[in-house]
């Protein structure tokens, strides 16, 4: 059974610092895997996907990285702001099932 | 486009009651989802439909009904409420009959009492 886990479970950090969340999980076949962001009381925002033939994506200030050999992703936040506060979760997509795996988040703190 | 909805926002039952839990996406998405969300425990499965006229168990099912009534609309059933359903729930869609990018709704708070 694929298990998710995602380290530290909370971070805290001074506005303009560039972070690092970090994922892993026990399954390496994997089908892709998705970051979300979930504001306080809200849904889940997808941030971005990568399919298990990706080393990487990004959009704006994120960037993920996938390492299915490792089993694990990285999501890397540039210059962070108060606004990027939020729990951030990663999610892993299973080969030949339509389930996600969730991790339990990493709540983050962005301090101005 | 309003992406993914849910009806209700919040919701407060006894013991014992029933209720259904209305999705609807207009994104034309093929799959749809429900899961439910709890502290200390992540987000979790309840059932799927990958597409109209199928539905499948995830990872909790009991307890919970499903009915994927058209292309747009999932909605979940509980038939005899227990406290152990108190929880955050949360349906989403996806585009295609994989795990591709998928949507969320802003989720259901249920309290069974």
């Amino acid at each position: 059974k694929q298990e998710v886990t995602q380290i530290p479970a909370a971070l805290s950090v001074p506005e303009g610092e560039n972070l690092v969340l970090n994922c892993s999980f026990t399954d390496s076949a994997i089908y892709n895997l998705q970051w979300f962001r979930q504001d306080p009381g809200k849904g889940l925002t997808s941030l971005l996907l990568i399919q298990s033939s990706q080393r990487e994506q990004t959009s704006g200030r994120l960037n993920a990285s996938l390492d299915k050999s490792s089993g694990r992703s990285t999501l890397y936040i540039a210059a962070s702001q108060p606004g990027d506060s939020a729990t951030y979760l990663c999610a892993v997509g299973g080969a030949g099932s339509y389930q996600l795996t969730f991790g339990k988040g990493t709540k983050l703190s962005v301090i101005p | 486009n309003a992406g993914v909805t849910q009806t209700p926002k919040f919701q407060v039952l006894k013991t014992g009651q029933s209720m259904t839990l209305q999705c609807a996406q207009d994104m034309n998405h093929n799959s749809m989802y429900w899961y439910r969300q709890d502290p200390g425990m992540g987000l979790r499965l309840i059932y799927y439909s990958a597409s109209e006229g199928t539905t499948d168990k995830g990872e909790v099912p009991n307890g919970y009904n499903v009915s994927r009534l058209n292309k747009r609309e999932f909605s979940l059933r509980l038939e005899s409420a227990a406290p152990s359903q108190t929880s955050v729930y949360f349906c989403a869609s996806s585009g295609e009959t994989r795990d591709k990018t998928k949507y969320f709704g802003p989720g259901t708070r249920l309290t069974v009492l």
